[in-house]
């Protein structure tokens, strides 16, 4: 497809349970994004990826927050030990080179932890 | 810590009616961009401002940054219920070399358009 593709678009799972979210970005784009959004507010930056380096990973939670993107291209964020406070809309975002290039959102995962 | 500022946070206004969305920090941004959200939808970018003092126009909705690049804010004219969403605004900033363009989002402004 064209744009920024997310999967699943919606995960259900037990606290303590491992889950992992898949972004697949615009074909060539060099930057990629992750970011949480809480119900009601803005998107909160987690990570950021140049091709395949995390160049930035200020923003994860926690430690049990991981992300991914081992050929520079698809890239994983991984959540071990599910809390509550986990449940969110996580967002993917590419662009094709750095500063002042227009991100272009995925449709997000919605996660809930029960 | 939110650096930026969105304000108001909820507007509810009858079809035909102006508002304008205030997006305040006191903190420089190389660039500002305005997203539109819809309901399980990722933000779509409306407009990117990267020059203090900068105006750009999109149809009915004006944008503007600020001459210090601190502030911006959205116009809309004669809005539609096709306006309905959220709104929000984010700034980009280039920090110690590392300028990649991760943005900083306000809490975002919930817009609805009355028929």
């Amino acid at each position: 497809g064209a744009g920024v593709s997310q999967s699943p678009r919606y995960k259900v799972a037990k606290r303590g349970q491992d889950v992992a979210l898949r972004c697949d970005p615009i074909s060539g784009h060099v930057s990629l994004f992750w970011y949480q959004q809480a119900l009601g507010q803005g998107p909160e930056f987690l990570t950021y990826f140049q091709n395949e380096a995390q160049l930035d990973k200020s923003g994860l939670p926690s430690d049990r927050f991981f992300a991914e993107r081992p050929e520079g291209s698809v890239s994983t964020l991984k959540i071990q030990r599910t809390q509550q406070e986990d449940s969110a809309v996580y967002l993917c975002a590419s662009s094709l080179k750095t500063l002042n290039q227009p991100q272009h959102f995925g449709d997000g995962t919605r996660l809930s932890i029960l | 810590t939110q650096l930026l500022e969105q304000s108001p946070q909820f507007l509810s206004i009858q079809e035909g009616e102006n508002l304008t969305v205030y997006c305040n920090s006191s903190s420089v941004f190389s660039s500002l961009q305005w997203y539109r959200q819809e309901p399980g939808e990722g933000p779509v970018l409306l407009v990117t401002v990267v020059t203090g003092g900068e105006v750009k126009k999109l149809k009915r909705l004006t944008f503007q940054f600020g001459d210090a690049r601190k502030d911006s804010s959205l116009h809309i004219t004669a809005a539609q219920p096709g306006d309905t969403g959220l709104y929000l605004c984010a700034g980009a900033r280039g920090a110690g070399g590392t300028s990649y363009g991760k943005l900083t989002f306000g809490q975002g402004t919930i817009l609805t358009v009355h028929p």
